[in-house]
């Protein structure tokens, strides 16, 4: 089975700065996608950002880049200039890329706060 | 992205009665519908995976006979907690996915049961 962990509970960060969250996985898939989400107050899910476990290179997405190590099955995400609406809960997640039923698994996640 | 709309957004609803919660993908069509839990302050818990035209596939500890889920089309996925009592009081969140594709996120329905 798949697992997602989220190490940091809680984490804060000075407008403008950066900041990176960390996320480790565990799985015996070679084919798979891992995902961060961010769900602010509102509590709509909004993804983030997309990495495919077959592609090398770092998905980024304007501010939002990732360090993928596939070797190591750790998944950081960092947020650079970070803004007062990127406060929210940030979960990372796991899903199969097998077929349609493949379930997306989330870790417990962590809750940004930008401090102006 | 594409959309997913859940309705209603938040319900309260009578010891004993059952509420349905509807889940329409709006502009595509969804081989699988997924329900989440969320509890105040913790991540989403998968309670079934639903797929159009066949019985839902429920995780282990989950009540079927309390959480029931129909995918009678591919646009449409509903839930419906039968007989609430006030420890069903919670957030769920369906999501959608094509073939390939990641999962699209309804914006949730607050229960509270009273």
């Amino acid at each position: 089975a798949q697992t997602v962990t989220q190490s940091q509970p809680e984490m804060s960060v000075q407008e403008a700065e950066t900041v990176t969250l960390s996320c480790t996985y565990d799985t015996s898939e070679n084919n798979y996608y891992l995902f961060w989400y961010k769900q602010p107050p509102s509590r709509q899910m909004i993804l983030v950002i997309r990495q495919e476990a077959y592609k090398q290179q770092n998905a980024t997405e304007n501010r939002f880049s990732v360090n993928f190590q596939k070797a190591a099955k750790s998944f950081s995400l960092k947020i650079s200039d970070s803004q007062l609406g990127d406060t929210a809960m940030y979960f990372c997640a796991f899903m199969k890329q097998e077929t349609s039923y493949d379930k997306v698994i989330f870790g417990p996640g962590t809750s940004l706060s930008v401090i102006p | 992205g594409a959309v997913v709309s859940q309705h209603p957004s938040w319900v309260i609803c009578k010891s004993g009665t059952s509420v349905k919660i509807e889940c329409r993908s709006l502009d595509f069509q969804a081989t699988t519908m997924f329900w989440y839990r969320q509890f105040p302050k913790q991540s989403l818990m998968l309670m079934a995976t639903s797929n159009e035209g066949s019985k839902a596939t429920y995780e282990q500890g989950v009540e079927k006979d309390k959480f029931l889920i129909n995918h009678a089309s591919l646009t449409l996925s509903t839930l419906t907690v039968t007989s609430a009592h006030p420890e069903d009081s919670s957030f769920y969140i369906c999501s959608a996915r094509v073939r390939w594709t990641e999962a699209f996120f309804g914006q949730g329905t607050r229960l509270t049961v009273v």
